[in-house]
């Protein structure tokens, strides 16, 4: 399973954009990105997956560029609500839902 | 849909007892499940993999007889710390896979609540 790096914490004011960049230089040819969201006590939940170029669903959008070795996580116009934890995960399908997690990037948004 | 729960959401115990966690699929068949402990501030940790009909997979560093885990049906698997210590006390999260999903997300699960294990 391919090793990410993600920053430890960012810190954001209520309606603004997040970024969060996830590094993965040694994703291999099967592999997919993959985002978590945990909030303090509680399971993760999944936000997006992507491949290739970018994925947009009605919480994120994914950007990876063309050489996969990185992926940035978007929240638009975040709230108070998306104070959590946020995972990148990579892995392929030989995996098969063997996941690795991180150590996350704390995101805590302020009003 | 694809709604993981897990019983009891919290425990606590003395030390040398043991302690069962449940973890349910409750609309949707899971051949394997998967466990994590999480410490406080900490990243989730994979325990073990639970596979319906065999036995489970331990990853490296997790004692199997300690950590006893049990899958006899496509949705429920247990967990049962056995001889409990204060070390042991942690956040316990499963998750499940939909097997039947297969055009869908390669990695996605669907985890549980967790349960807080505290060993006195």
């Amino acid at each position: 399973l391919a090793k990410t790096t993600q920053p430890i914490s960012m810190d954001s004011y209520e309606g603004q954009e997040v970024n969060i960049t996830c590094s993965h230089n040694n994703i291999a040819t099967n592999d997919y990105i993959t985002w978590y969201q945990q909030f303090p006590s509680q399971g993760p939940r999944f936000i997006i997956q992507g491949y290739k170029t970018k994925v947009t669903n009605e919480v994120a959008s994914l950007f990876i560029p063309a050489d996969r070795k990185s992926s940035t996580l978007s929240l638009p116009r975040v709230s108070l609500s998306d104070t959590a934890v946020y995972y990148c995960l990579v892995g392929d399908a030989d995996s098969w839902g063997k996941l690795q997690f991180g150590a996350g990037t704390q995101v805590v948004v302020t009003p | 849909g694809a709604v993981v729960s897990q019983h009891p959401s919290r425990v606590i115990c003395k030390s040398g007892t043991s302690v069962k966690i449940e973890c349910r699929s409750l609309d949707f068949q899971a051949t394997t499940m998967f466990w994590y402990r999480q410490f406080p501030k900490k990243s989730l940790m994979l325990m073990a993999t639970s596979n319906e009909g065999s036995k489970a997979t331990y990853e490296q560093g997790v004692e199997k007889d300690k950590f006893l885990i049990n899958h006899a049906s496509l949705t429920l698997s247990t967990l049962t710390v056995t001889s409990a210590h204060p070390e042991d006390s942690s956040f316990y999260i499963c998750s499940a896979r939909d097997h039947l999903r297969l055009a869908g997300s390669y990695n996605e699960q669907f985890f549980g609540p967790g349960t807080r294990l505290t060993v006195l």
